[in-house]
């Protein structure tokens, strides 16, 4: 059974500062890994994916994968109340079953 | 362009009852796949279609059925809805089953009295 776990949080980051959200993973033939961002009420929508071990970044997001560690993040420079939802960590071990998802990370920017 | 559409978004049923969900995707993907959303449990997966005319079991199938109608439609049906089932239902669909990004419904909100 593959998993991908994430602390739920809640995760209280003051606007401004840098929100750092972590995942690890139990399967070590995993391929691709995906950040979505879910607004209460609302469907996941994709923000990063990252395939090869190091940072990628994009705009104020930053994607991080160790895959030694089993191990992806996701940090926010410049938090903004906007940012205020949940992240889902998913994981592709190339299957034909698609994404395994972790429970999610209910991130909070205080004003 | 819609991306991928769920209907209906709301639905209250009664236990026994039986209700198809309607997905339908107009990227030209070939995967697509039924997700359930419960508090605390995440998105599980319950049935996927790798391609046409393919479907699968994925983690929590019981008291589910699917039809992949053709490329761009995947249905899931409850025969006898029971209150278990209460959840927020997720279509998505992907390129490939391999590795890439899945892109979402906008969810349908099950209640089972």
């Amino acid at each position: 059974q593959k998993e991908v776990e994430q602390n739920s949080g809640p995760l209280s980051v003051p606007e401004g500062a840098i929100a750092s959200l972590n995942c690890t993973y139990s399967d070590r033939g995993s391929q691709s890994f995906f950040w979505y961002r879910q607004y209460s009420g609302k469907s996941p929508e994709l923000i990063m994916f990252i395939y090869s071990n190091g940072d990628k970044e994009d705009g104020r997001f930053t994607a991080q994968l160790n895959k030694a560690s089993q191990y992806v993040s996701l940090l926010i420079r410049d938090s903004q109340p906007s940012d205020s939802a949940t992240y889902l960590c998913a994981v592709s071990g190339g299957g034909a079953d698609g994404l395994t998802f972790g429970k999610g990370t209910h991130l909070i920017i205080q004003p | 362009n819609a991306g991928v559409t769920q209907t209906p978004k709301f639905q209250v049923l009664k236990t026994g009852q039986s209700m198809t969900l309607q997905c339908a995707q107009d990227m030209n993907h070939n995967s697509m796949y039924w997700y359930r959303q419960d508090p605390g449990m995440g998105l599980r997966l319950i049935y996927y279609s790798a391609s046409e005319g393919t479907t699968d079991k994925g983690e929590v199938p019981n008291g589910y059925n699917v039809s992949r109608l053709n490329k761009r439609e995947f249905s899931l049906r409850l025969e006898s809805a029971a209150p278990s089932q209460t959840s927020v239902y997720f279509c998505a669909s992907t390129w490939t089953a391999m590795n890439t990004e899945a892109f979402f419904g906008q969810g349908t909100r099950l209640t089972v009295v």
